[in-house]
């Protein structure tokens, strides 16, 4: 049983079109999280929930919207997709929010390819 | 702000000989330090973790790091490195922003090793 799991694991799609990626934890954890990984293997962090509340929103384009019906899914939905959006989208999920929360738990990634 | 810097984008050893994988941070604040790993076309997994107590700290695979907060450093290491070392190594740091935390990813180091 996988403890965070994304879908689709490879996304292929054209400039301009809207995208979602899905993500759920079993873990019964608290707070969940999105991250990108660039081309050259850098992770940011770009959105954190907590018990469905947005609690971290790190300067991302409107273009990407997260959603989070309970705390179990968090997902991450993209409009007006663009080629600088390519990247890795890796989902994690943390018992809490305090610092030494830091030991996520990730899911495998969801390669998104913008042509 | 905190900040996490990766000494090596690429370290190259030979199977059995020792791993040492640098990392020093920036932190205004006592840090939470972490490493990662990364295997090609997976997820991350939480190596090891230092919140308080203990400096030097064990992880799994048999590796470990060390906090010098007089050095401001937290190296990864491991006394004998294995074929299945081969992986991307992250050292991150843990702050509050907002209501939660996020991680602070250093650009990483590959680990090559070589029989």
């Amino acid at each position: 049983d996988t403890a965070v799991s994304q879908t689709p694991k490879y996304l292929v799609t054209q400039m301009g079109n809207d995208k979602s990626i899905k993500c759920e934890q079993n873990l019964g954890h608290d707070t969940m999280y999105w991250y990108k990984q660039d081309s050259k293997k850098f992770l940011k962090i770009m959105f954190s929930y907590n018990n469905k509340e947005l609690i971290i929103n790190e300067t991302v384009p409107n273009r990407f919207s997260p959603k989070s019906p309970d705390k179990a899914h968090l997902n991450l939905h993209i409009n007006s997709l663009e080629l600088g959006d390519s990247a890795v989208y890796f989902c994690a999920s943390s018992q809490d929010r305090g610092l030494s929360a830091g030991g996520y738990t990730f899911g495998s990634g969801t390669r998104l390819t913008v042509v | 702000a905190q900040s996490v810097t990766q000494l090596g984008s690429h370290v190259s050893v030979s199977e059995g000989a020792l791993v040492l994988l640098r990392c020093n941070y920036s932190s205004s604040v006592p840090p939470y330090l972490f490493w990662y790993v990364q295997y090609p076309n997976q997820g991350l997994q939480l190596l090891l973790k230092y919140t308080t107590g203990a400096t030097l700290v064990k992880g799994i695979n048999g590796f470990e790091a060390e906090f010098k907060k007089s050095e401001t450093s937290f190296h990864l290491t491991k006394p004998s490195a294995h074929m299945s070392d081969a992986a991307e190594y992250f050292c991150a740091v843990s702050s509050s922003t907002g209501g939660g935390n996020k991680l602070t990813f250093g650009t990483g180091t590959q680990l090559k090793v070589e029989l």
